[in-house]
């Protein structure tokens, strides 16, 4: 079992937004403003895509912002297009001084 | 630009030692700036952060994998090296490399990641 909780799967159409949650604790998520997000395509490496909770890195798309709220922290798609279809994994750092990640969050653009 | 590219055997047998290499190049492993990872993604499952080097010599490790595991770094080389002994099936990944980024010593998120490998333990 993963230490943060995301949502198995979620869909959308293309165009519309989707939000993914990502839950932790007072010991990570609820503490830490070290909240990363990652987009993972099949057989592809996991790509940055949110830092801090809501930076974004050179050359992601605006399309992407999270934020982050007690222990859930959040991933906003808008505009979705069909290559933001990916696997979706959150992490955090914790008070005990290590990184974990979400069990990921299948993105599907219908 | 960071590149970071992993090597070793693709097949391990159950209770031998699991070795990886991370070949870096644009950025330096005794560089003080960064936490030099290693992660794992079990078959059709999310991600486990393993352990990191930093300064070439101090390291952490995840608790649940301190027992067996050993990072190093060749800054001669420019590469950092996993161990991990006594592997079992449940050791049976895709390993990663990864640059993390961090701050007043809290490790905040990996920037750069290599292809990844993936390494298979069964006799």
């Amino acid at each position: 079992q993963s230490a943060l909780t995301q949502p198995a799967s979620v869909s959308g159409s293309p165009g519309q937004s989707i939000t993914i949650s990502c839950t932790g604790t007072s010991s990570d998520v609820g503490t830490y403003n070290y909240v990363s997000w990652y987009q993972q395509h099949p057989g592809k490496a996991p790509k940055l895509m949110i830092y801090e909770v809501s930076n974004r890195p050179s050359g992601v798309s605006s399309r992407f912002s999270g934020s982050k709220s007690g222990n859930t922290a959040s991933l906003t798609i808008s505009g979705l297009q069909a290559e933001d279809e990916a696997d979706y994994y959150c992490s955090s750092y914790t008070s005990s001084s290590i990184v974990v990640f979400g069990g990921g969050t299948k993105l599907t653009v219908l | 630009q960071v590149q970071l590219q992993e090597s070793g055997p693709g097949l391990v047998k159950p209770s031998q030692t699991l070795s990886l290499t991370c070949t870096v190049s644009g950025a330096s492993v005794s560089s003080g700036d960064y936490y030099w990872s290693w992660i794992r993604q079990h078959p059709g499952k999310g991600l486990e952060w393993i352990g990191f080097i930093h300064n070439s010599e101090y390291t952490y490790y995840n608790p649940s994998l301190k027992s067996r595991l050993i990072i190093s770094a060749d800054t001669s080389r420019n590469l950092f090296s996993l161990k991990l002994t006594s592997v079992t099936a449940a050791d049976t990944a895709v390993y990663y490399c990864a640059r993390g980024r961090y701050d007043l010593g809290d490790l905040h998120y990996f920037d750069y990641w290599g292809q990844g490998i993936r390494v298979t333990v069964s006799s």
